[in-house]
C-alpha cells in the first residue's frame, strides 16, 4: 500500500524557518518524481515544488523561488522541503504527493495527508 | 504563467442531476509531442487530501465512479458527474501540467440543492 506521511510543521515566526519530511513507503520511492502542494485557509490548492527522480528536475511557483528548496534522498525514501524567509501568508496545510512515474510534468495519484504551518508572531 | 480559470464558482444540483464544470487555460496545454492534454482534475473534500479524478484531460483514474468523465481539448475543458450522489459534495480543481508552475485553477464548490 502507498503511503505517503509528512511530518515537521508548526508554528513558526514570519523570517523564519522549517523543514517538511514526507516518508514514502509501499513503492519504489526513487523510480517517481514527487511534489509538494498546499492549502491554505479557506482558500484553494496551490502547487509548491516539484522534483524528477534524481533531482534533475525542480521547479518551483514563482512565490516561493529563493525561499523554499525541494530535495530528496532515495536511500531513505524521504522528500523534503526545506522552507526560509517564511511569511504568514505561507500559513497552510503542505500535501506531499506522489507522481505519474518519472514525469515531472505529470498529475499527482497518492497524497499525504498533510501536515500543518502556522506562520505567526 | 498559465493561469486557470473555473465556473461557476459553485453549484448546487439535485441527487440524481448532472453536474458541469468548467476549466480554462489562458494558453494552450495540449502538447503536441504526445498529442496529451496536460489537465488534470481532482476532487477535494473537507479534511482530506485531493483525490485524482482525471488526467489527460478525459482519462479517468483506476477506481473512479463511471459518473465522472471529462473533456475538452487546447483551453477548454469540462468535468461531468452524470448523476450526483451525496458522496460527491465536495471542491473540485483543474490543474495544468504542462508548463512550470503547474497552476490550479481556483476551485468549484458542488454542493446538494
Amino acid at each position: 500500500e502507498v503511503q505517503l506521511v509528512e511530518s515537521g510543521g508548526g508554528l513558526v515566526k514570519p523570517g523564519g524557518s522549517l523543514r517538511l519530511s514526507c516518508a514514502a513507503s509501499g513503492f519504489t520511492f526513487n523510480t517517481y518524481s514527487m511534489s509538494w502542494v498546499r492549502q491554505t485557509p479557506g482558500k484553494g490548492l496551490e502547487w509548491v515544488s516539484s522534483i524528477s527522480t534524481s533531482s534533475t528536475y525542480i521547479y518551483y511557483a514563482d512565490s516561493m523561488k529563493g525561499r523554499f528548496t525541494i530535495s530528496r534522498d532515495n536511500a531513505k525514501n524521504s522528500l523534503y522541503l526545506q522552507m526560509n524567509g517564511l511569511r504568514a501568508e505561507d500559513t497552510a496545510i503542505y500535501y506531499c504527493a506522489r507522481g505519474f512515474g518519472t514525469m515531472v510534468r505529470g498529475p499527482c495519484d497518492y497524497w499525504g495527508q498533510g501536515t500543518l504551518v502556522t506562520v505567526s508572531s | 504563467d498559465i493561469v486557470m480559470t473555473q465556473s461557476p464558482d459553485s453549484l448546487a444540483v439535485s441527487l440524481g442531476e448532472r453536474a458541469t464544470i468548467n476549466c480554462r487555460s489562458s494558453q494552450s496545454v495540449l502538447y503536441n509531442s504526445n498529442n496529451k492534454n496536460h489537465l488534470v482534475w481532482y476532487q477535494k473534500k473537507a479534511g482530506q487530501p485531493p483525490k485524482l479524478l482525471i488526467y489527460w484531460a478525459s482519462t479517468r483514474e483506476s477506481g473512479v465512479p463511471d459518473r465522472f468523465s471529462g473533456s475538452g481539448s487546447g483551453t477548454n475543458f469540462t468535468l461531468t458527474i452524470s448523476s450526483l450522489q451525496a458522496e460527491d459534495v465536495a471542491v473540485y480543481y483543474c490543474q495544468q501540467y504542462y508548463i512550470p508552475p503547474f497552476t490550479f485553477g481556483p476551485g468549484t464548490k458542488v454542493e446538494i440543492k
